[in-house]
């Protein structure tokens, strides 16, 4: 049973670039979570999709969008890049009606933004 | 004041050692903690989680005071394998982690 799976593993993008990521969900699981960490910092929740609709959203600037499919698969859409988007990108998913400690993270993409 | 605060560490330990982790939060009506366990460069895995008063699982225990909104990691016998970051995580809502900045543990031998 795969767990959570996120590509690319590694990426380098120049400021004002865009980037899309992407996020297959644990199988069963239909909500993806988005995640931020910064270097020597804790996750930061970016949004949560859920029926292919943003659900909640953290305090992240529209920069920032989603999307999911129906096969509940996701992308984290960053447009402009600016130094300061350079992070590890971690993507969650939990299963129907699940608790919060029912969430899996995926091992993550990192971000370099030059 | 932050939602969740965490000593950043590190703590440097020998291994045998028993050492804890405490975790503020602001929200008095969280009613569940989490402790993730994140090793360098990977995703954050769940340790434990609180409920009530506190949890036990092997070396680790968990403790909760609500009166105080702090939480608590206590690990005994300190192993090598447990040098990693301690994410400390106040759910905001089902979805919506909120976590700490973790507690970096280095054990060595």
């Amino acid at each position: 049973d795969a767990g959570v799976t996120q590509s690319p593993t590694h990426l380098i993008k120049t400021r004002g670039q865009q980037v899309t990521l992407r996020c297959s969900p644990k199988s069963g699981h239909d909500t993806v979570s988005w995640y931020q960490q910064a270097l020597g910092q804790g996750p930061q929740f970016i949004f949560q999709y859920y029926e292919e609709e943003e659900r909640q959203r953290g305090n992240f600037p529209d920069r920032f969008s989603g999307h999911q499919f129906p096969n509940y698969s996701s992308e984290l859409n960053v447009n402009a890049l600016l130094l300061g988007d350079s992070a590890l990108y971690l993507c969650a998913s939990r299963p129907p009606g699940g608790s919060p400690y029912e969430q899996y993270f995926g091992p993550g993409t990192r971000l370099t933004v030059t | 004041r932050k939602e969740v605060e965490q000593d950043p560490g590190p703590f440097n330990v020998p291994e045998g050692a028993t050492v804890a982790f405490n975790c503020t939060y602001s929200n008095s009506a969280s009613q569940s903690f989490f402790w993730y366990r994140q090793d360098c460069r990977k995703e954050p895995k769940l340790l434990m989680s609180v409920y009530s008063s506190g949890n036990e699982d092997g070396r680790f225990t968990a403790q909760l005071n609500r009166a105080s909104q702090y939480i608590s990691l206590l690990i005994r016998d300190s192993k090598l394998s447990d040098s990693a970051t301690y994410l400390c995580v106040v759910p905001y809502n089902t979805d919506k982690l909120i976590f700490g900045t973790g507690t970096r543990l280095q054990v060595f031998p």
